[in-house]
């Protein structure tokens, strides 16, 4: 099976611009988590989505946001950019009953200036 | 709440010593632990499940109740074994707003 894709892999953005990145999940898996890695925070975890409805959130602001299509691609936003929003965002898929087994894509590396 | 924590930021041993990547959880119900790691230029990927209790790549990890661990134990280390290792509970148990992921141990292995 293919792995967990996501698009772009590389994105730079100035400050008060919006983005979206994209997420293409393992065929089959229906869950899909993204997180923000940073060098100072580690691993984030931002939310998870299921059946195009999102079933966990962590702690970030609003202007983070995300949505899942039938098809189970996930896409996230982020609104209003900031310096500090400058990471790598990793999607991951999982299998139902099996969620906490999760398989990452490569990345987005966003760069904010 | 469940958090974990990974004591460790850096780790360095030579090349065929043993090595052991703390992990420390805290929990209030009966954990699922995880260990992921990120070699250099690759992704982030599943390691060991705690209820699998599998060797994967040489390495163990044993969970002790008692002392509310998850170690990372392998007897000899690798040059290849160089990698961010990162100590993860459930998805569904996590505190929301934390860290899912304990903050990793970056293991060097030295020739």
């Amino acid at each position: 099976k293919a792995g967990v894709t996501q698009t772009p892999r590389y994105l730079i953005k100035t400050r008060g611009q919006q983005v979206t990145l994209s997420c293409s999940p393992i065929s089959g898996h229906r869950s899909v988590s993204w997180y923000q890695q940073t060098p100072g925070q580690g691993l984030q975890f931002l939310f998870e989505y299921f059946s195009e409805t999102q079933r966990n959130k962590g702690n970030f602001p609003g202007r983070f946001s995300g949505r899942q299509f039938s098809n189970s691609r996930s896409e996230m936003n982020v609104s209003t950019l900031e310096l500090g929003d400058s990471a790598l965002y990793l999607c991951a898929s999982s299998l139902e009953g099996r969620v906490y087994e999760q398989y990452f894509g490569p990345g987005t590396r966003l760069t904010v200036t | 709440a469940q958090r974990v924590t990974q004591p460790e930021k850096l780790l360095s041993v030579f090349k065929g010593a043993p090595v052991e990547l703390k992990c420390n959880y805290s929990y209030s119900g009966s954990p699922e632990l995880f260990w992921y790691v990120q070699y250099s230029r690759q992704r982030l990927q599943l390691l060991l499940r705690h209820i699998s209790r599998e060797s994967i790549k040489g390495f163990t990890a044993d969970l002790n109740k008692g002392e509310t661990s998850f170690h990372l134990k392998k007897p000899f280390a690798q040059e290849e074994d160089s990698a961010m290792y990162y100590c993860a509970p459930s998805l569904y148990n996590t505190n929301a707003g934390k860290s899912t992921f304990g903050d990793g141990t970056t293991l060097t292995v030295k020739p």
